[in-house]
């Protein structure tokens, strides 16, 4: 089916571990984001990328990493994963309006 | 001062209602506005987008965008119970979308 699909939908980790989460859409979008999202912050932006091969950083990029080297896929990952990135992750892509993935629930033990 | 603001609510209104949510923006260089919906434990529903200045319907729904006040608005015709969630207002500034931290929205059978 078209859309924006993540993986997994939950995860569980512990501290210090890597962790990646995946972000596939079929709409060939040039942009995708990741977002998380926590109670009293709203939605801020940890890395977008305009198109292959190029990313950036957004409002809140320590301790994560991006690749994009195929348009429809933007996984993100937690070199050593903390407490503090216990959250939900939402990936979204757009050429204009944003559509969002139904997101990932990571909790860092 | 907030980018992108809006009032948190809750805001309860009864069945039959309507429900209006404000949402006010810093940077005039916005080029378009957004609003999505989130249920609780789900991602951000795009519901709708608007452009240019005045209002824009669909369904029950209504945006108003005035730029010269930095304001836009969402109106909910005819509230219903399932229209309980909260509501985010997003605003693109040249690709880097930025959002509100949400109003949560109750409508009381």
């Amino acid at each position: 089916d078209a859309g924006i699909t993540q993986s997994p939908r939950y995860k569980i980790t512990e501290t210090g571990r890597q962790v990646t989460l995946m972000c596939h859409q079929t709409w060939s979008h040039s942009y995708m984001f990741w977002y998380r999202q926590d109670l009293g912050h709203g939605l801020r932006l940890i890395y977008y990328s305009a198109a292959a091969d190029i990313t950036d950083k957004g409002e809140v990029p320590d301790g994560y990493v991006v690749s994009r080297s195929k348009t429809e896929n933007f996984p993100l990952t937690l070199e050593s994963a903390t407490r503090s990135q216990t959250s939900v992750y939402f990936c979204a892509s757009s050429q204009d309006e944003q559509y969002f993935g139904p997101g990932t629930r990571l909790t860092v033990t | 001062q907030k980018e992108v603001e809006q009032n948190s609510g809750p805001l309860s209104v009864p069945e039959g209602a309507i429900a209006s949510l404000n949402c006010t923006y810093s940077d005039r260089g916005s080029q378009s506005f957004f609003w999505y919906r989130q249920y609780s434990g789900k991602s951000p529903e795009l519901i709708m987008s608007i452009y240019s200045n005045g209002d824009k319907e669909d369904g029950r729904f209504t945006a108003q965008l005035n730029k010269a006040s930095q304001y836009v608005s969402l109106l909910i015709r005819d509230s219903q119970p399932s229209d309980s969630a909260t509501y985010l207002c997003a605003v693109n500034v040249d690709n880097d979308m930025r959002f509100g931290a949400g109003t949560r929205l109750t409508v009381k059978p």
